[in-house]
């Protein structure tokens, strides 16, 4: 299972750190990834951390806005999007993968609203 | 980047009715190639992954194909739980891209 910190509002230029906490496997087997939705629209993928050693891998266009990590000993992940725009706002997933070929997006957070307006 | 494509965006149906979604990725893929499903407010939900392997605990009415570049979802005789919106998505390479989704209205 994996629970998401709430619903956020923000002026633009701030920063936002969505939470996404983990359960009912080991944090560390397993990566995760974040994607967003913004409203009526389709899926983005926006990056991912290994949750064992926390190597990122980020979507290059969110590059420098982004930064993921994970705190092992709460089974937590982290995404912090920094000089937020307009366009940021979206509804945010974190994502677990699966020990499958492709390693397929298999268990989705609630997801955490972003709004981003002045 | 790897750009994904979806056709139709949309499309109308009747229960019981057979459905097919294709999807192209702009270069090889391999049979890396997952299916979601979503419907209004709920976060996706995964049927299909490797092209053609079906998730467990989704109903065998669904089914995947295709290898390279060209792949298919099928919904064998579209139920009224399936009228929702349909996602590929390549795990060949990152970052890792989403089609524009099919949406499947009530016809």
């Amino acid at each position: 299972q994996m629970v998401q910190s709430g619903a956020e509002v923000k002026k633009p230029g701030a920063s936002v750190k969505v939470s996404c906490k983990a359960s009912g496997y080991t944090f560390t087997t397993y990566g995760i990834s974040w994607v967003r939705q913004a409203p009526g629209q389709g899926l983005e993928w926006m990056g991912w951390i290994s949750a064992y050693s926390g190597d990122t891998n980020y979507e290059p266009q969110l590059q420098g806005r982004v930064t993921m990590t994970r705190d092992t000993s709460t089974s937590t992940a982290y995404m912090e999007l920094r000089s937020l725009r307009s366009d940021d706002t979206a509804v945010y997933y974190c994502v677990r993968e699966l020990p499958l070929t492709g390693y397929p997006f298999g268990y989705w957070g609630q997801g955490t609203l972003v709004t981003v307006s002045s | 980047d790897i750009q994904m494509t979806q056709s139709p965006s949309s499309l109308s149906a009747s229960v019981g009715d057979r459905v097919t979604i294709t999807c192209r990725a702009s270069q090889s893929i391999s049979n890396y190639l997952n299916w979601y499903q979503q419907k209004p407010g709920k976060a996706p939900k995964l049927l299909i992954y490797a092209a053609s392997s079906l998730q467990s605990g989704v109903p065998s009415r669904f089914s995947g194909s295709g290898s390279g570049t060209d792949f298919t979802l099928t919904i064998s005789s579209l139920q009224p739980e399936d009228f929702a919106t349909y996602y590929c998505q390549q795990s060949y390479t990152t970052p890792r891209t989403f089609g524009p989704g099919t949406k499947v209205h009530i016809k």
